[in-house]
Order: C-alpha cells, then structure tokens, then sequence
C-alpha cells in the first residue's frame, strides 16, 4: 500500500463548476499537508499549507484535512479554464523528507 | 511569496557530456534544497537532499558520482550530471526550503534535459 494515494484522473469538469480533489493517506506521523499546482513542463506551485484538521481558505481555494480519517482535500470553486493543471498532494511528519501523491489531472471545459 | 530560479530551462547535449544546473532562492535563505527527477506522467522523485555547507544526501539508488551536488551558499545550489546519457534525459526540479524545517518547499520550475 502506498503511503499517499491519490486518484490521477483525468478529472474534467465545466467552467464555474465546483472542483474536488482528495488524497488518502495512511502514515498517521503525517502533520503538515501541502497542495501543489503542476502546469505542464512547469515546476510545482505551491496553493495551500496547512497542518492542523479542519479547512483553510484562500480566495477560491479551500484545503480540507482530517486527520482522523488520514484524509485530505482541495476545493476550487468557480474553476476557470486557466486551472487545468496537475494537483499534487504532499505531507511530511516534522523535520522528515515529504511525500507525493503522484497527482490529480485536472481539465476545465469553456 | 518565496522564489526559486532554475537555470537552464532545456538543455539538449551529446552524449558523454556533463550539464551543471543551477537552483536559485530570490528572496529567502534556503538552509536546505532539494532536487527531484521527474518522469512523464509521474510524481517527483526525490534523489538527494542539499544542505548549505554541507554533503548532499543521496537517496538509495542515486548515484553521488553521477549526480554531483554542490550547495555552496544559502541561496545556490547546483546539480552536474556527469557524462550524461540518453537515459539520463528527465526533468529535474529543484526546491528550496526556508531555514526552519516545518515550513514548506517551494520549486523552480524545472529543467527539460534531453541527452542525444
């Protein structure tokens, strides 16, 4: 079993639609939780931090984490054509090296 | 926020040759960077960890004669590949972290490495 799980798509939704992306983990050491957005041929881009249960918010993006179900999410509301993108999920215990989900291909149809 | 420069962008070369990439933090001091390979369609594969004045520490199955990893200052790593060779060719990505260890990377944006 991996470490992080997360579904790669494809994931194509319509323009203003409400995106959600999820990642199941099962190391419980996992603390800090990071969303990242990969645009092809791009270095990742760091969208949301967080390390405590519950939701964070940023402008249209809200990152999600329950600890005690080892699950973690990122909502895009109003997604626009210019967030077709690869999400990755990423989490580290403190002071550790971070894990990867291999990433979410997203697509936003005009 | 925090930025990293990763030069060059693409390089294509012979095989045989050694490529230097060079990983950059802007505006912050970067106590430790790292360097990930990438393959298409895959996640970010971690081959070693760079810390300022100090060796890189390589994961099982990179090699350190291969990769050589220099992080001479607070703001500059860099990766050689040495004698380069097709299968070499990948997307290496840098990252830099701020100096305390809970805070989180941040990436340059990559360099296509096609070896002919």
């Amino acid at each position: 079993q991996k470490e992080v799980e997360q579904d790669p798509g494809p994931l194509s939704v319509p323009e203003g639609a409400i995106v959600s992306l999820n990642c199941t983990y099962s190391n419980s050491a996992f603390q800090y939780f990071m969303w990242y957005r990969q645009y092809s041929r791009k270095g990742p881009e760091l969208l949301m931090y967080t390390y405590s249960s519950g939701n964070k918010e940023d402008g249209r993006f809200t990152a999600q984490v329950d600890k005690s179900s080892k699950y973690i999410s990122l909502f895009i509301r109003d997604s626009q054509p210019s967030d077709s993108a690869t999400y990755l999920c990423a989490m580290t215990p403190p002071g550790q090296k971070v894990t990867f989900g291999t990433g979410t291909k997203l697509q936003v149809i005009p | 926020g925090a930025v990293v420069s990763q030069h060059p962008s693409w390089v294509i070369c012979k095989s045989g040759t050694s490529v230097k990439i060079e990983c950059r933090s802007l505006d912050f001091q970067a106590t430790t960077m790292f360097w990930y390979r990438q393959f298409p369609k895959q996640s970010l594969m971690l081959m070693a960890t760079s810390n300022e004045g100090s060796k890189a520490t390589y994961e099982q199955g990179v090699e350190k004669d291969k990769f050589l990893i220099n992080h001479a200052s607070l703001t500059l790593s860099t990766l050689t590949v040495t004698s380069a060779h097709p299968e070499d060719s990948s997307f290496y990505i840098c990252s830099a972290r701020l100096d305390r260890e809970v805070q989180p990377q941040h990436f340059g944006d990559g360099t296509r490495l096609s070896i002919l």
